[in-house]
């Protein structure tokens, strides 16, 4: 089935310092999610990417999707306290318009 | 502000109680999700729904889950019996079924099988 793998499974920063999580999907998708979950709290979405080679920007995070749209990227530029929490990827296969097959996220800290 | 409800938030029982977690969708949704949550596995999908139907449970463990949606304000995981390494944050989402088609999850009922 499908498998959708996300690296680093942990990272640490220095306030200030930028944040990138990759996610590989073992198949093509026809879109992908990211979501956020704070500590003790419940995923939220964040943001869809469709296109091939797609990027959005949400203030100062940035993401994107690959050209053979197997890949993606949440990028946080100058991370904030606020920005500590679990980011999970989620990918959606052509086969089904409602299963995500979720990564098992990157717990992001940030030390002030 | 429309959530996602689920109760209980927390449960603690002993190994081979039966034990039944509600969910309700956001009001015009039209499909739900199930998953568990653990450090080990990450987001498990159990089961899903549309339009009240299940699609898939095909990540449920069939001898002692089952999942339901007697009507479509409310969405039932039962597990029966319960055992230790049901242990986990159990997590309901609701999605419009179209358009971006994200999940709105629930806060999650945690469960502690001893």
């Amino acid at each position: 089935g499908q498998q959708v793998m996300q690296i680093p499974q942990y990272q640490h920063v220095q306030e200030g310092e930028d944040f990138t999580t990759y996610c590989n999907s073992s198949t093509t998708l026809s879109n992908i999610q990211w979501y956020k979950q704070r500590p003790g709290g419940h995923p939220v979405f964040l943001i869809q990417l469709v296109k091939s080679g797609e990027v959005k920007k949400q203030k100062r995070l940035t993401f994107q999707f690959g050209e053979a749209k197997k890949n993606s990227s949440l990028h946080i530029t100058a991370t904030q306290t606020t920005d500590v929490g679990t980011y999970f990827c989620a990918g959606r296969s052509g086969g089904s318009n409602y299963k995500l097959t979720f990564g098992k996220g990157t717990l992001l800290t940030v030390n002030p | 502000d429309a959530r996602v409800t689920q109760t209980p938030r927390h449960k603690v029982t002993e190994m081979g109680q039966e034990v039944t977690m509600r969910c309700q969708p956001i009001l015009g949704h039209n499909t739900v999700f199930w998953y568990r949550q653990t450090m080990m596995q990450g987001l498990e999908l159990l089961a899903y729904f549309r339009n009240r139907a299940p699609l898939d449970d095909s990540g449920m463990p069939k001898d002692r889950f089952s999942a339901e949606m007697p009507d479509a304000t409310l969405a039932t995981l039962k597990i029966q019996p319960s055992e230790p390494r049901d242990s986990a944050v159990y997590f309901c989402a609701s999605g419009l079924g179209t358009g971006v088609n994200e999940q709105f999850f629930g806060p999650g009922t945690r469960l502690t099988v001893l």
